[in-house]
């Protein structure tokens, strides 16, 4: 079963309409990160949220991390053909003794239409 | 340039062959991760390094191996490759768990 799961798997938007995409856990996170990925390329680092309850933002993607940890959105404000790519989050997740390994979600596909 | 170097970019083999990644990590990082990503299975997680000692090993078949030499870099062999083994190679490195900095990647095609 897959540790993260991600919703939608697709999205097709408007230019400037707001999204949002969520990322659920069943395990608590230690730490939540979110990617951009243009098909076949590598990821783009977007933030990483580790603290129940926290925020973060850069310019118009804001990134959300709830209180119990295990749920984390990404929401995009006023969307542009530039937002347009592969959304990942990924989860540091307990490995066995002190290590942690990076588990990602499918991906989410979002489509910004001009 | 995210400071995580991949080599080859691509590499077109045939079914049987061996073939073998490197990735040189960031400045300063110890921790090298391996991910297979497919259309159909997404982000995989291999296997992590630290410090030239294997931490975790995640969905890497036994066909698959991989090691992190004295000056950090590391290298991912795959042998009897399958058309399944199709894929983009991505690794990541980082100094602490929560800092991931990924390659651009190797994109495997098998024939």
């Amino acid at each position: 079963s897959q540790e993260l799961e991600q919703s939608p798997q697709s999205l097709i938007v408007q230019e400037g309409k707001n999204l949002t995409i969520n990322c659920t856990s069943s395990k608590t996170l230690y730490g939540l990160y979110w990617y951009k990925q243009k098909y076949g390329e590598g990821l783009i680092f977007l933030m990483m949220l580790q603290k129940g309850g926290e925020e973060k933002s850069h310019e118009k993607i804001t990134a959300k991390l709830d209180e119990k940890k295990q749920q984390s959105s990404l929401h995009i404000t006023a969307s542009q053909p530039s937002h347009a790519g592969i959304y990942l989050c990924g989860a540091a997740m307990e490995s066995g003794g002190s290590n942690y390994k990076l588990t990602f979600g499918k991906g989410t596909l979002l489509t910004v239409n001009p | 340039d995210s400071g995580v170097t991949q080599t080859p970019k691509h590499l077109i083999t045939a079914t049987g062959q061996r073939v073998t990644l490197r990735c040189s990590p960031r400045s300063g990082d110890l921790s090298v991760y391996w991910y297979q990503q497919s259309l159909d299975q997404g982000l995989q997680f291999l296997i992590q390094y630290y410090n030239g000692e294997e931490r975790a090993k995640g969905n890497i078949l036994e066909r698959f191996s991989a090691q992190q030499f004295p000056d950090l870099h590391s290298e991912l062999n795959l042998s009897s490759l399958e058309l399944g083994d199709s894929a983009l190679y991505f690794c990541a490195s980082s100094v602490v768990p929560y800092g991931y900095t990924f390659g651009s990647g190797t994109r495997l095609t098998v024939v």
